[in-house]
């Protein structure tokens, strides 16, 4: 079956602009989350969407936020960029339970310059 | 603040020898552990988990370990193989708190041959 997918792959946007990522889940998969990776922080969690709703967040700005249509695809957008925002995006879906396996995508590659 | 850490950034090994992974934890209210192998230009794959009512699970050549008490789990790989290197990040969650994880900063495994 098809893998995640996250679209675009890489990006180059200015301070002060904002951004939408998307991503699509695994057929049939309906929790997506999202993470910020960046050197020497790891896998930082943005937040979860299930079945369209947002059942967690982590401790980011209010400038971050999400949205899932009801296919499950998800997109996550950024207001106001900042340099720190630079960053790979991730996202994961998965059936819903926590011990049911993540797939990740291969991630957005975001540089605001 | 980091909540789970991993203290080594890199790791080299010999093929054939064991490979061991650190991965320490500061919330005693964490119960489910898991453990994602990183290519380069991929996500994260899912490679092994262990409940807290567990001290040990197996899985082909790895095995993960976990002692509460020391708040530490460690991820054995028996024999190494050079298809092994990559990034391993370990993770944990919370009881109902979905698909939220907490990620460590990764550990750079080489695998020489």
């Amino acid at each position: 079956k098809a893998g995640v997918t996250q679209t675009p792959r890489y990006l180059i946007k200015t301070r002060g602009q904002q951004v939408t990522l998307s991503c699509s889940p695994i057929s049939g998969h309906r929790s997506v989350s999202w993470y910020q990776q960046t050197p020497g922080q790891g896998l930082q969690f943005l937040f979860e969407y299930f079945s369209e709703t947002q059942r967690n967040k982590g401790n980011f700005p209010g400038r971050f936020s999400g949205r899932q249509f009801s296919n499950s695809r998800s997109e996550m957008n950024v207001s106001t960029l900042e340099l720190g925002d630079s960053a790979l995006y991730l996202c994961a879906s998965s059936l819903g339970h926590r011990e049911s396996e993540q797939y990740f995508g291969p991630g957005t590659r975001l540089t605001v310059t | 603040d980091q909540q789970v850490k991993q203290n080594s950034p890199s790791l080299s090994v010999q093929e054939g020898r064991i490979s061991i992974l650190n991965c320490d934890y500061t919330n005693s209210m964490f119960d489910y552990f898991l453990w994602y192998k990183k290519y380069p230009a991929e996500g994260p794959t899912f490679l092994i988990s262990i409940s807290s009512i567990k001290d040990k699970n197996e899985d082909g050549r790895f095995t993960v370990f976990l002692n509460k008490s020391a708040k530490h789990l460690s991820l054995h790989i028996v024999p190494s193989q050079p298809g092994d290197s990559a990034v391993y990040f370990c993770a944990a969650s919370l009881r109902n708190t979905g698909n939220q994880f907490y990620f460590g900063t990764g550990t750079s495994l080489t695998v020489i041959p």
